[in-house]
């Protein structure tokens, strides 16, 4: 597809197991992102990966959480022994690189983390 | 500190007519872009206006405009000729070049368009 895809789009675990959630950005975007939205509250910025650079992990909540980008497009976000909180609906971005400032982020639908 | 804040909560409007809803930013970079999104219901993150620190006008989509004071650090989306179909979560986000073009997201307006 033209877009960007994130899977599962809805999981459901219990607490204490690890969920592992992909993002496949749109073709040629070197920047991809995630986010974190708990219900009715904003985003909460969790990890920004800009081609082959060490990636921006100042948002990453705990040590529980991790991500990794394998040949600068698919992204995994990856929650070890996942607690209640961790509850949320968890977006991810692509875009452009080269554009300064300007270049919009492109998101997906999001993927849904219900923990038990 | 908060980069970008949203004072309004929510908002209500009367449908046909204008908005107008409230984003302020902090940063001491000079190059730096603000963006508004709507987040509908269904979830999607839809992407409305851009205006840029350098644009010397004011940014424009069709019913979308963007009220830019950089003096005052304020960016106001301003939406013309409501619609019902506006009901939205709106979110005002800004990037900034030194800090890595890090996306900063506000806390969100929420407007409902009354029929």
């Amino acid at each position: 597809g033209a877009g960007v895809s994130q899977s599962p789009s809805n999981k459901v675990t219990e607490k204490g197991k690890d969920v592992e959630l992909r993002c496949d950005p749109i073709s040629g975007h070197t920047a991809l992102y995630w986010y974190r939205q708990s219900l009715g509250q904003g985003l909460e910025f969790l990890i920004y990966f800009q081609g082959n650079s060490a990636p921006d992990k100042s948002g990453l909540p705990s040590d529980r959480f991790s991500a990794e980008r394998t040949g600068g497009s698919v992204s995994t976000l990856t929650i070890q022994r996942t607690q209640q909180e961790d509850s949320a609906v968890y977006l991810c971005a692509s875009s452009l690189a080269g554009q300064g400032v300007a270049g919009e982020l492109f998101f997906g639908e999001g993927s849904r983390l219900t923990v038990l | 500190a908060q980069k970008i804040t949203q004072t309004q909560p929510g908002m209500f409007v009367q449908e046909k007519e204008a908005v107008t809803l409230d984003c302020t930013y902090d940063t001491s970079d000079p190059s730096y872009g603000l963006f508004w999104y709507k987040q509908p219901s269904s979830g999607e993150m839809i992407f409305l206006i851009y205006q840029g620190s350098y644009d010397q006008q004011n940014a424009t989509e069709g019913r979308y405009s963007l009220n830019f004071q950089k003096a005052r650090k304020s960016a106001n989306l301003v939406i013309s000729a409501s619609q019902l179909g506006d009901s939205a979560m709106y979110f005002c986000a800004m990037r900034e070049v030194s800090y890595g073009q890090n996306f900063v997201f506000g806390p969100g307006t929420r407007l409902s368009v009354l029929p």
